[in-house]
């Protein structure tokens, strides 16, 4: 089946650095990849839709300058949390939906096991 | 804006009780709905309803969907402690492949032993 792989699993890092998080498509290629942000025993809230080979697209309230994401191959997107702070520190998951020949949109996303970022 | 909504956030049972989860929806245009179980990582997908009336089953785990009154359920019987997880439903985008979805809250049962 379908796989996501994330990494690293898990990073603590000093305020004002930044992060970098990977998400790869391990069999197959995404156009488009999830970035979710969740907070304990609560939902994924998405943060941004990323697109291979164009901008990402950011949902409202998400400081793209802060969370840069990149989509430079079919099978690899990242995000880079930049200056991090101590709020930034929380549970972070991409997501991708494998193609699933006609009803593509339709088909189950696949997660990656997510990175817990702890800035400090 | 499609919208989903899961009720009851928080649930807590005893091992070999009997629940009911619920996922209330409104979209543009339905496709599917989908149910996720997140433990402690990478949430796994459960079910995918698309029609209703039919109930989609795996084990102790069940599911089905009405389309008429735009909800769907997921039961689970007999509960174990490894159950416990956050579930959560969503619904893919309306016409495209790389829209994103919506999640409901999820809603956290707890089964203790």
């Amino acid at each position: 089946g379908a796989v996501v792989s994330q990494h690293p699993s898990r990073v603590i890092c000093k305020s004002g650095t930044s992060v970098k998080i990977e998400c790869r498509s391990l069999d197959f290629q995404a156009t488009t990849m999830f970035w979710y942000r969740q907070f304990p025993k609560q939902s994924l809230m998405l943060m941004a839709t990323s697109n291979e080979g164009s901008k990402a697209t950011y949902e409202q309230g998400v400081e793209k300058d802060k969370f840069l994401i990149n989509h430079a191959s079919l099978t690899l997107s990242t995000l880079t949390v930049t200056s991090a702070h101590p709020e930034d520190s929380s549970f972070y998951i991409c997501s991708a939906r494998a193609p699933d020949g006609f009803n593509s949109y339709n088909s189950p996303l696949h997660f990656g096991n997510g990175t817990r970022l702890t800035v400090t | 804006e499609d919208k989903v909504v899961q009720s009851p956030l928080s649930l807590v049972v005893h091992e070999g009780d009997t629940v009911t989860l619920n996922c209330s929806y409104e979209v543009t245009n339905f496709r599917s709905l989908l149910w996720y179980k997140q433990e402690k990582k990478a949430p796994t997908f459960l079910f995918m309803l698309t029609s209703s009336g039919i109930e989609k089953k795996s084990g102790r785990l069940s599911s089905i969907l009405d389309k008429k009154e735009l909800f769907s359920i997921l039961n689970i019987t007999a509960t174990q402690t490894g159950d416990s997880a956050i579930y959560l439903c969503a619904v893919p985008p309306s016409n495209t492949n790389a829209g994103k979805s919506t999640f409901g809250d999820g809603t956290t049962l707890t089964v203790k032993p």
